[in-house]
């Protein structure tokens, strides 16, 4: 089974602190995700990463970073954590056809989820 | 820009009901559509998956439907237990972006 774990699934940190959340998967999958959810609001997209090194802007990058330098993790970062980033956040990975990670169905896989709290 | 919308966000029913969820999307131009289950506090597990050629998917009380050119997608529960309590959301994917939309999703209680 394809399995994607995130490093915390409850963090309280207080506000300009800076934040990582980290995600690794076990499936060698090319492409990694990073979502927040938000009630009434549903999952937006981060920032997504299609290999090592490489990353794309999602729906709301702005206030996050990320850092992909092995295939296997995907790092979100908050430089200065504010209140209004207080969210749920969900990594995801998903094979390429045709990739090296071709284990499992073309579907993207999702960690458990941090939820951060921001003071 | 892609919307997906989903009526109603919240529903609960007496166990051994069959029930319709629904999900619409603006821009018809998709590569597939699919519906997630969510618990809560917890990550998305996929359900059914469609392709753009695809009418349907079943897997076990499962039913997914897409009609693309109104832009419709629903998916079918039958017999249904307390065990499906959740909430499902559905996402569309546009052209060859390995990006998903999603929608808001539906709370689903199924009472005993």
């Amino acid at each position: 089974d394809v399995k994607v774990t995130q490093s915390s699934r409850y963090l309280v940190k207080r506000t300009g602190e800076k934040v990582f959340l980290e995600c690794v998967q076990d499936m060698d999958h090319e492409n990694m995700f990073w979502y927040r959810q938000d009630p009434g609001l549903g999952l937006r997209l981060i920032y997504f990463s299609y290999d090592v090194k490489m990353k794309e802007k999602g729906d709301i990058p702005e206030g996050y970073s990320v850092s992909r330098e092995k295939k296997e993790r995907f790092s979100l970062i908050l430089e200065s954590a504010s209140t209004n980033q207080t969210s749920m956040y969900l990594c995801a990975s998903l094979p390429t056809p045709g990739g090296s990670g071709t284990s499992g169905s073309y579907t993207q896989y999702f960690g458990p989820g941090t939820r951060l709290t921001v003071l | 820009k892609q919307e997906v919308t989903q009526i109603p966000a919240a529903l609960s029913v007496p166990e051994g009901e069959n029930l319709v969820l629904n999900c619409s999307f603006t821009d018809s131009a998709i590569y597939n559509l699919q519906w997630f289950r969510q618990d809560p506090g917890k990550g998305l597990t996929s359900l059914l998956l469609i392709q753009s050629s695809q009418r349907e998917q079943t897997s076990g009380r499962l039913n997914a439907s897409l009609d693309k050119s109104s832009g419709r997608s629903t998916l079918y529960i039958a017999a249904s237990q307390p065990g499906d309590s959740a909430t499902y959301l559905c996402a569309v994917k546009g052209g060859t972006a390995s990006k998903l939309t999603f929608g808001t999703g539906t709370r689903l209680q199924v009472t005993l």
